[in-house]
């Protein structure tokens, strides 16, 4: 079975420019998250998506972050204009959440890396 | 403020050795996750704890939850080099439809 799959692995770009990131999250799960990860940190949740509804995007800077999840498969997380400090790796993770059942297991993804110079 | 806690923030050791792990809060959580990120790649999921006092093995890691579900340790017995990697732990506040929340993780390097 495929993993979670993220695309570009890697994106430097100059301040001010827009970017854009994909997942294809793994058949079938119906939740899907969008994670920012700066060095030396754990993952910070940025958005949370309930099949096509973002249910949680609370951390999710607003004024330049924008994602969608369009037919409730795959999702871009965009960010525009990029700023230095958005310099990190950006992770997506998916899982199958059943009422009831508790801690759902996430998926990561491989992440993308994004350099802002 | 971090939520999550954890302990030491880097460890070097032999092969061979015994090490524990910690990860601290004045929060109680309904459950507490622990995974393992090699460079490069995302966290994979090592185990879910939900029971105060709870105890689980995976080969040579034993994880523990506290008994007031505010804390656990991971220990790793005769650490091998293929343990190097971070060690998150992660835990809800909640029920899982909470968001999770990550620690800063402890950096293990194990040295043949």
């Amino acid at each position: 079975e495929a993993g979670v799959v993220q695309s570009p692995r890697y994106k430097i770009i100059e301040k001010k420019q827009p970017v854009a990131f994909w997942c294809n999250p793994i058949s079938g799960h119906n939740t899907l998250y969008w994670y920012r990860q700066n060095l030396g940190q754990g993952p910070e949740l940025l958005i949370r998506y309930e099949n096509e509804e973002a249910v949680d995007d609370s951390q999710l800077p607003k004024d330049r972050f924008s994602a969608e999840r369009l037919k409730g498969v795959d999702s871009t997380l965009k960010i525009q204009p990029a700023e230095l400090g958005d310099s990190a790796v950006y992770l997506c993770a998916s899982s199958f959440a059943r009422f009831g059942a508790g801690a759902p297991e996430q998926y990561f993804g491989p992440g993308t890396r994004l350099t802002v110079t | 403020t971090q939520l999550l806690e954890q302990s030491p923030q880097f460890l070097s050791i032999q092969e061979g050795e015994n090490l524990t792990v910690y990860c601290n809060s004045s929060s109680v959580f309904s459950s507490l996750q622990w995974y393992r990120q090699e460079p490069g790649e995302g966290p994979v999921l090592l185990v879910t704890v939900v029971t105060g006092g709870e105890v689980k093995k995976l080969k040579r890691l034993t994880f523990q939850f506290g008994d007031a579900r505010k804390d656990s340790s991971l220990h790793i017995t005769a650490a091998q080099p293929g343990d190097t990697g971070l060690y998150l732990c992660a835990a809800f506040l909640n029920s899982g439809n909470t968001p999770l929340v990550f620690g800063k993780g402890t950096r293990l390097s194990v040295i043949a």
